[in-house]
């Protein structure tokens, strides 16, 4: 099973810093690793397919970077409505596996 | 408008059984592999099981298998699980979610349910 990795587990920003999220993965997932955003009693929602893809209707505030072990998520500038948990998930390998989630929180 | 509607949750006993289901619509059903994900309470996201848009094609968590079975009904465009033997840790929100194929390997899941609660206590 290829497992996730995601740091740190919460990052505490202001609006208008940027965020840096990682995941990393136990062993080579290619590209094949999506982003999604999760707010409290709600579903999460696809942010960033495919390492690096803007998911329809995502803001350009959100980029996805990475291959192979290591990726990160970049949110440029947080506005009020960012602050929530995000989760990496691979698509390499059965089983689907999520990372354990990164929560950002207003500072 | 694309929605996936979950439905049969609640509480049950530990051993006991349960089925959900999930009621698609919106767009072509069979053409997705469909999955369960489930979040205990306070926890993070986990991929339960999926099944192919013909059904053919199964898979399961380690955690579930023998104990789960995962359906579905392109005809009443539904898909199913059914969870017997329950476990105190398998209490959590179930979310149904879809899954296109890109040359034979399964996409992103969207779109998503907004989930169904498991209980499981006695």
């Amino acid at each position: 099973e290829i497992v996730l990795t995601q740091s740190p587990a919460t990052l505490s920003l202001s609006p208008g810093e940027r965020a840096t999220l990682s995941c990393r993965a136990s062993q080579s997932v290619s590209s094949y690793l999506a982003w999604y955003q999760q707010k409290p009693g709600q579903a999460p929602r696809l942010l960033i397919y495919d390492a690096s893809n803007r998911a329809t209707g995502i803001p350009a505030r959100f980029s996805g970077s990475g291959s192979g072990i290591d990726f990160t998520l970049t949110i440029s500038s947080l506005e009020p409505e960012d602050f929530a948990v995000y989760y990496c998930q691979q698509r390499s390998d059965w089983p689907l596996t999520f990372g354990g989630g990164t929560k950002v929180e207003i500072k | 408008e694309v929605q996936l509607v979950e439905s049969g949750g609640g509480l049950v006993q530990p051993g006991g059984s349960l089925r959900l289901s999930c009621a698609a619509s919106g767009f072509t059903f069979s053409n997705y592999w469909m999955h369960w994900v489930r979040q205990a309470p306070g926890k993070g996201l986990v991929w339960v099981s999926g099944i192919s848009g013909s059904g053919s094609g199964v898979r399961y968590a380690d955690s579930v298998k023998g104990r789960f079975t995962i359906s579905r009904d392109n005809a009443k465009n539904t898909l199913s699980l059914q969870m017997d033997s329950l476990r105190a840790e398998d209490a959590a929100v179930y979310y149904c979610a879809g899954t296109r194929v890109i040359m034979s390997r399964v996409d992103w899941f969207d779109p998503w349910g907004q989930g169904t609660l498991v209980t499981v206590s006695s």
